[in-house]
């Protein structure tokens, strides 16, 4: 069974550019949510999306935004790119419900901003 | 409710007991988590506590909960050079965003 997939795995922007990253939950999960990972770091939370709509924000800027499609699948944008959003972008999936909360986690795309 | 602190690095030789620690804010918080993260991967959960246990075994892995103290810790019984990774405690007050520690890097020594 295919886990979560994230694209692109790498990218590297200028500032001022915008990015979209892509993930795809894994079957049957009506959960994504989205984290920024800095380099030596914990994640922080950005976005939750269930059933398509936003059920959770973190403290990011409106430069980022998120939405989820009927497929279950997410897409995050980010514009206006700053040095500072350089970072792994992580996307976990679950199953949404009420239960353990079990988050799993695709392998990331990592940002480069130059 | 969002703090979770960790310490950043330990070291230890292979066949010993690693212990990794955790502190954390939300006290309405249901569920406390470890996850491990191996270079260049994503984030695998390794296991998880309710808040109304004081410890979960799980094979190698034992943790204990002091919810008074708001401190979490991750003990790994006979730890492998395998285990080497980086280590996060999470806390989710209402499964709809969690929070991560700065993680506990884990050097195993042959």
């Amino acid at each position: 069974d295919a886990g979560v997939t994230q694209s692109p795995t790498h990218l590297i922007k200028t500032r001022g550019q915008q990015v979209t990253l892509r993930c795809s939950p894994i079957s049957g999960h009506k959960s994504v949510s989205w984290y920024q990972q800095v380099l030596g770091q914990g994640p922080q939370f950005i976005f939750q999306y269930y059933e398509k709509e936003e059920r959770g924000r973190g403290n990011f800027p409106d430069r980022f935004s998120a939405r989820q499609f009927p497929n279950y699948s997410s897409e995050l944008n980010v514009n206006a790119l700053l040095l500072g959003d350089s970072a792994l972008y992580l996307c976990a999936s679950s199953e949404g419900h009420p239960n353990t909360g079990e988050l799993f986690f695709g392998e990331g795309s990592r940002l480069t901003v130059l | 409710g969002e703090d979770v602190e960790q310490s950043l690095f330990l070291s230890v030789r292979e066949g010993d007991s690693s212990v990794i620690n955790c502190t954390y804010t939300d006290s309405s918080s249901t569920y406390l988590y470890w996850y491990k993260q191996e270079p260049g991967a994503g984030l695998q959960l390794l296991t998880y506590i309710f808040s109304n246990m004081d410890m979960k075994q799980d094979q190698r892995l034992t943790v204990l909960l002091n919810k008074k103290d708001k401190h979490l810790s991750l003990r790994i019984a006979d730890t492998q050079t395998g285990d080497s990774a980086i280590y996060f405690c999470a806390e989710s007050p209402n499964f709809n965003k969690f929070y991560f520690g700065s993680g506990t890097k884990l050097n195993v020594k042959p």
